[in-house]
């Protein structure tokens, strides 16, 4: 268990919707990423928070996705209009600040398609 | 820009035999990796990490060496078992301070699918 969980963990929606996905890491964990992975592919950053602070985006990160943590807990990641092309796995990862490592520990990740 | 790469994308051993995996990366400025492994439908899921300023670090069953000179990090799984099969990657750890905020990403490569035969 690495502390970090994700819901849903599958969605498939229809081109032209939008999908909210939600990360919830424990309280200790007070940085939090988004990544995204293709078939294939190692995980790709899109953005990170520093409690309630987004600190960091990717130009992955396009115009149709925001992503928020409003209490510095929990996070969520919304597309806006989805394409194809977002169709993707859609990981969350946490860790503290501080301390001996700077590993990053991931979630379940949510599987996106989108028809 | 700066990457991580693989060298194999697939590697096949026998159940017992020991399985090296291998890792290049071309960011000079990085002081921290580490090898995650993935299993279908799941997250990556930390295996073991390293620091620039160290050469070699040991787990349970795994060691990984760093090679600074070359720019080469590599993964020995000892005493292959089924259920390491897998897909195993590498990052590495970029992190810089700016405006009094700490910023962090990892950098994956794309990854080397390890199958283990009974």
């Amino acid at each position: 268990d690495t502390g970090v969980s994700q819901n849903p963990r599958h969605k498939i929606t229809k081109r032209g919707q939008n999908v909210t996905f939600r990360c919830d890491p424990i309280s200790e964990h007070n940085r939090l990423y988004w990544y995204r992975q293709t078939l294939g592919q190692g995980p790709e950053f899109l953005t990170y928070f520093q409690n309630e602070a987004q600190l960091e985006k990717s130009r992955l990160l396009s115009d149709r996705f925001s992503a928020e943590r409003p209490k510095g807990s929990f996070s969520t990641l919304e597309i806006q209009r989805t394409e194809q092309g977002d169709s993707a796995m859609y990981l969350c990862a946490a860790r503290t600040s501080g301390g001996l490592t700077d590993t990053q520990y991931f979630g379940p990740g949510t599987r996106l398609t989108v028809l | 820009g700066e990457s991580v790469g693989l060298h194999l994308p697939t590697l096949s051993v026998q159940e017992g035999d020991n399985s090296i995996i291998n890792c290049a990366y071309s960011n000079s400025a990085s002081d921290y990796f580490i090898w995650y492994k993935q299993e279908s439908g799941k997250g990556p899921q930390f295996i073991i990490d390293i620091r620039s300023n160290m050469d070699k670090r040991q787990g349970q069953r795994v060691t990984v060496l760093l090679n600074k000179t070359v720019k080469h990090l590599s993964l020995q799984i000892a005493a292959t078992q089924p259920g390491d099969s897998a897909v195993y990657f590498c990052a590495e750890n970029s992190q810089w301070e700016a405006g009094g905020a700490s910023y962090g990403k990892l950098t994956f490569g794309q990854g080397t699918i390890l199958t283990v035969h009974p």
